[in-house]
């Protein structure tokens, strides 16, 4: 019964290749996030969607793209894929605008070699 | 350009006693702030909130206290238990800016 699911949890692919994370929420949720924790621990946010629609882009390159079907999914793209995007990328969502928390998935964790 | 730091690398506290993590912000405007948890291979968890409008929540075991005028808070464990080790996070938003802003993490080790 999980609230914010990503498929996969594990992924490892070449240089040069193109992915996709899925993610998908059964909380209700207007809002979803796609945020990335690098080497060093961090995390940091990458796009916000709110009713489907992009909120933020935080300076992400443009490789990535994210696409929001519905309010209940929002997957992420990568098109030629670098060593430097080797990190483990983590989907939330949470109820817009709201002081309130945002749910997590159990993130995916991408290599590329 | 760190919004929210976390100084404290990692912490180690021994199994009932007390452990205080602790978090600094730079931006006045924030006005909600949370703890998460986080264990490996896993998604952050929510802890605990508290609006800018209060110093203080308690939740159980958890508590969180705000500082304002020092930007400033922090996330009291009594009594610590093994099951609390893991990486703390603690975040910050601002109502209407669709995103929240975290810190470097503290690595708790509860002792037994």
């Amino acid at each position: 019964d999980t609230a914010v699911s990503q498929t996969p949890k594990y992924l490892v692919t070449q240089m040069g290749n193109d992915k996709s994370i899925k993610c998908e929420q059964n909380l209700g949720h207007d809002t979803m996030y796609w945020y990335k924790q690098d080497s060093k621990k961090f995390l940091k946010i990458m796009f916000s969607y709110n009713n489907k629609e992009l909120i933020i882009n935080e300076t992400v390159p443009n490789r990535f793209s994210p696409k929001s079907p519905d309010k209940a999914h929002l997957n992420l793209h990568i098109n030629s894929l670098e060593l430097g995007d080797s990190a483990v990328y983590f989907c939330a969502s949470s109820p817009p605008r709201g002081r309130t928390e945002a749910f997590f998935g159990q993130g995916t964790r991408l290599t590329v070699v | 350009d760190q919004q929210v730091k976390q100084n404290s690398p990692s912490l180690s506290v021994q199994e009932g006693r007390i452990s205080i993590l602790n978090c600094d912000y730079t931006n006045s405007m924030f006005d909600y702030f949370l703890w998460y948890k986080k264990y490996p291979a896993e998604g952050p968890t929510f802890l605990i909130s508290i609006s800018s409008i209060k110093d203080k929540n308690e939740d159980g075991r958890f508590t969180v206290f705000l500082n304002k005028s020092a930007k400033h808070l922090s996330l009291h464990i009594v009594p610590s238990q093994p099951g609390d080790s893991a990486v703390y996070f603690c975040a910050a938003t601002l109502s209407g800016t669709y995103k929240y802003i975290f810190g470097t993490g503290t690595r708790l080790k509860v002792l037994a």
